[in-house]
């Protein structure tokens, strides 16, 4: 059984446009959330964590949680054809001072349309 | 920021021979270390975790004895391959913990392909 689900798409958003993504996780003692982008042949790069209920905000880059419906999402607003990546959903059980292992998503193929 | 390097970048060999990954942190203590392979199409799967001077942690479904992990120091953690066979073909990360913030990084990656 899977861990952390995401659609693996391909989600294609035209230029400009709002593109959303979304994951859920099965194990409700997890306390810290990551999006990672990783463009095809690399490793990954961290985008975005999130530890509390709610929104948080980095640039065009939005990230939502709430961890009743176990449901974190990553929102990028003004989609750039460079945001054309896989996005990664992690999720780990340890908190922001603990390094736990974390698990990751399948990932969603985003293709940012011109 | 944090600089990780992976050596080789990418790597073929012929089955039944090891291959070395070496995974330096080049200016941060990596106390934790984590390695992870990416198959094609699919997602990072965690193979084991290694605290500097002690045996690693391997996950469920990695051999051991295939995959050897040493972490002898704190800027360096390598992982072995031994006998290595064309299923073993993947995308390898090293991910090291910061040790005074705890941030993950990941490695660049190295790519092996078995023949």
């Amino acid at each position: 059984q899977k861990e952390v689900e995401q659609n693996s798409g391909p989600l294609s958003v035209p230029e400009g446009a709002i593109a959303s993504l979304n994951c859920t996780y099965s194990d409700r003692g997890s306390q810290s959330f990551f999006w990672y982008r990783q463009y095809s042949g690399k490793s990954p790069e961290l985008i975005m964590s999130i530890y509390s209920n709610g929104d948080k905000e980095d640039g065009r880059f939005t990230a939502q949680l709430n961890k009743a419906s176990q449901y974190v999402s990553l929102l990028i607003r003004d989609s750039q054809p460079s945001d054309s990546a896989t996005y990664l959903c992690a999720v780990s059980l340890g908190g922001y001072s603990s390094a736990s292992k974390i698990i990751f998503g399948s990932g969603t193929r985003l293709s940012i349309r011109p | 920021g944090a600089v990780v390097s992976q050596h080789p970048s990418w790597v073929i060999c012929k089955s039944g021979t090891s291959v070395k990954i070496e995974c330096r942190s080049l200016d941060f203590q990596a106390t934790t270390m984590f390695w992870y392979r990416q198959f094609p199409k699919q997602s990072l799967m965690l193979m084991a975790t290694s605290n500097e001077g002690s045996k690693a942690t391997y996950e469920q479904g990695v051999e051991k004895d295939k995959f050897l992990i040493n972490h002898a120091s704190l800027t360096l953690s390598t992982l072995t391959v031994t006998s290595a066979h064309p299923e073993d073909s993947s995308f390898y990360i090293c991910s090291p913990i910061a040790g005074v913030d705890e941030t993950q990084y990941f490695g660049p990656g190295t790519r092996l392909l078995v023949l």
